[in-house]
């Protein structure tokens, strides 16, 4: 069965960091492209960021770019979204999803809020 | 950026008939090879987003067939042949094409 879990989520004061972990199970993982999408409370669906398979190449939305960071360990099966600088408006759930969306996980709720 | 147009916001329809979203996109969404790169997802209420069509008209695994994409470089439908109770939530398009990737602001589904 296919599972992408996401986890490191939770309350952040304006300015900190935290790192998001997203740990794949049940398909070769290293050959897929991996994302990370958000969705603010009640909001649309955000893409915010892309890694290749081999980690070589990636990709950022100008939202992030700068202060949000995706890398994947594939000895781990894992990709991660580091995320400093946070503000008020990065609240919101965030899915990790295989790179053309054939897997979502449950997501996890990031709160900035002081 | 690609400004992805859903229409409409919302839509009500009764058990059994025909819906269909329409998605604009601000530029072509044509790839090299000539794939156009449009994808749709379904969002149930209070679940992740599922993946419904890639590429176009080339529907997920799982999928039932009620589901159909069609379109062409800016203008792309999702139709939904008979619509069931299932069926209620968020439809997004979505483009693949051009950096940054970028959704259409959503549709939400309901029953009459």
């Amino acid at each position: 069965e296919v599972q992408l879990v996401e986890s490191g989520g939770g309350l952040v004061q304006p300015g900190g960091s935290l790192k998001l972990s997203c740990a794949a199970s049940g398909f070769t993982f290293s050959s897929y492209e991996m994302s990370w999408v958000r969705q603010a409370p009640g909001k649309d669906l955000e893409w915010i960021s892309f890694i290749t398979n081999s980690g070589g190449s990636k990709y950022h939305a100008d939202s992030v770019k700068g202060r949000f960071t995706i890398s994947r360990d594939n000895a781990k099966n894992s990709v991660y979204l580091q995320m400093n600088s946070l503000r008020a408006d990065d609240t919101a759930v965030y899915y990790c999803a295989s790179g053309h969306f054939e897997y979502w996980g449950q997501g996890t709720l990031v709160t900035v809020s002081s | 950026d690609v400004v992805m147009t859903q229409s409409p916001l919302s839509l009500a329809v009764t058990l059994g008939q025909p819906a269909s979203i329409s998605c604009r996109s601000s530029q072509s969404l044509v790839y090299s090879g000539g794939n156009i790169i449009l994808h749709w997802f379904q969002q149930r209420p209070g679940q992740s987003p599922r993946r419904l069509i890639f590429n176009l008209s080339y529907r997920a695994s799982g999928v039932p067939d009620r589901f159909s994409g069609s379109g062409s470089d800016t203008d792309f439908t999702l139709k939904i042949s008979r619509v069931e109770a299932e069926d209620v939530g968020l439809y997004y398009c979505m483009q693949g094409a051009h950096w940054p990737w970028t959704f259409g602001q959503g549709t939400k589904v309901e029953i009459k």
